[in-house]
Parts: C-alpha cells; sequence; structure tokens
C-alpha cells in the first residue's frame, strides 16, 4: 500500500518568517494530495489540496509544490502569524480501483509554533 | 455548507458499558468514513461506507459495530471497550470515493471518548 512519509516532525518559526513541510509517497497510483490542518482539540480542516496534473497551487499565503517524478510534495507557508501554530498533515489519495480507492494515506505530522 | 456534525462532543463509558457514537451529514456524500485519533497522530481508517455499503473494515475489533441508516447518517456502536480504545473519534464524508473533487474528505469535530 501507499506509504507517506512527513518531516519534519517539528517546526519552529518566529511570526513573518517562512515554514516549509515536506512528504514523500511511494505509489505512483497516487494523485490527489491534500493538507490538513489540525489545531488543538478541533477537527482536520483542509487547507489546500493538489492534484497531479498541476505542479504548483497557491492560496494566498499557503502553496503547495508537486514533483511527480521524485514523488514529494511541499507545503509553504509564507509571513507566517501565531495562528498557523497548529498540526499539519499531508495525505496521498491513489486513483486505483478497488479498496485503496478514495483513500487517504497520512503522513505522521508536523508540530508547527509560530512565536511572536 | 461542508458541516459533518458529530455527537456527542465527548463520552465517559465504563468498560461494560454499550453507547454509540452519531454522525450526520446534509451535503449529498454518499461516501462516510470512520476514523480513530490519538493524540498527536494521525487519523486512522476503520471504516469506510460507500452508498450506505460496508467498502472497508480496516480489520477493526467487533467491539466496534458501525451502522449506515441512511445516506445522511452514520453510527459506531461501542460495546465492552478497553482503556486503550480512548481516543479522538473523527467522521468524515466526501462525495463518493471517485477522483477527481468528488474524494474530497470533510471531517467533523469528533467525539473524544474516554474508556474507565
Amino acid at each position: 500500500g501507499e506509504n507517506v512519509e512527513q518531516h519534519p516532525s517539528t517546526l519552529s518559526v518566529q511570526e513573518g518568517d517562512s515554514a516549509v513541510i515536506k512528504c514523500t509517497y511511494s505509489d505512483s497510483a497516487s494523485n490527489y494530495f491534500p493538507w490538513y490542518k489540525q489545531e488543538l482539540g478541533k477537527r482536520p480542516q483542509l487547507i489546500i489540496d493538489i492534484r497531479s496534473n498541476v505542479g504548483e497551487k497557491k492560496d494566498q499565503r499557503i502553496a503547495v509544490t508537486l514533483n511527480k517524478t521524485a514523488k514529494h510534495f511541499s507545503l509553504h507557508i509564507t509571513e507566517t502569524q501565531p495562528e498557523d501554530s497548529a498540526v499539519y498533515f499531508c495525505a496521498a489519495s491513489p486513483r486505483v480501483r478497488g479498496s485503496t480507492l478514495g483513500r487517504l494515506y497520512f503522513g505522521r505530522g508536523t508540530q508547527l509554533t509560530v512565536w511572536p | 455548507d461542508t458541516e459533518v456534525t458529530q455527537t456527542p462532543k465527548h463520552l465517559v463509558m465504563g468498560m461494560t458499558n454499550k453507547k454509540s457514537l452519531k454522525c450526520e451529514q446534509h451535503m449529498g456524500h454518499r461516501a462516510m468514513y470512520w476514523y480513530k485519533q490519538k493524540a498527536k497522530k494521525p487519523p486512522e481508517l476503520m471504516f469506510v461506507y460507500s452508498y450506505e455499503k460496508l467498502s472497508i473494515n480496516e480489520s477493526v475489533p467487533s467491539r466496534f459495530s458501525p451502522e449506515c441508516p441512511n445516506s445522511s447518517l452514520l453510527n459506531l456502536h461501542l460495546h465492552a471497550l478497553q482503556p486503550e480504545d480512548s481516543a479522538l473519534y473523527l467522521c468524515a464524508s466526501s462525495q463518493d470515493r471517485g477522483e477527481g473533487a468528488k474524494n474530497i474528505q470533510y471531517f467533523g469535530a469528533g467525539t473524544r471518548l474516554s474508556v474507565l
């Protein structure tokens, strides 16, 4: 099955700095890559996603890049703010039919702390 | 509206109790998921229902029994749980298990379960 590795496990940055979280995946059949943000005691919230037919997607301060050849994708947060502090999970989802279709395979998460 | 509603928010139960968790969505989604999440860990998939039929059971112990009475509602019946089952139980839904925008998963706020 799919295996998603996520690094780093913790990341501390000063407010205003950029933060980058990287994920690699193993299954070339994966074609959908969402990123979820989970604040303490809250639900995972989809913040951005990318499909394998594009290399980059931006939404205000957040961007995701995808390198299909290398099988890795990254989350970039610019001008970080204290409210960006949360656990961020990457995930990969394969397009193969059967039991894996639509499943999300999560990375282990990155605890991001933004210091004021 | 991307609302998935879970009740109760918190639940404390003894090892001999029987209780149920409830999940509801009114987005017309036809795929619904149960996840278990321990602190600072990614969600672990337990069950997937697709068009009200159980599609995936991730070898979950029989003390967890899912039920999908209709396309909007998903239950998780709990019986004779162990203390190690204490966790956050998350429900999610997606349009269906297909490709493209159909497999974007939206999470509920979860039920925090404590087994004494």
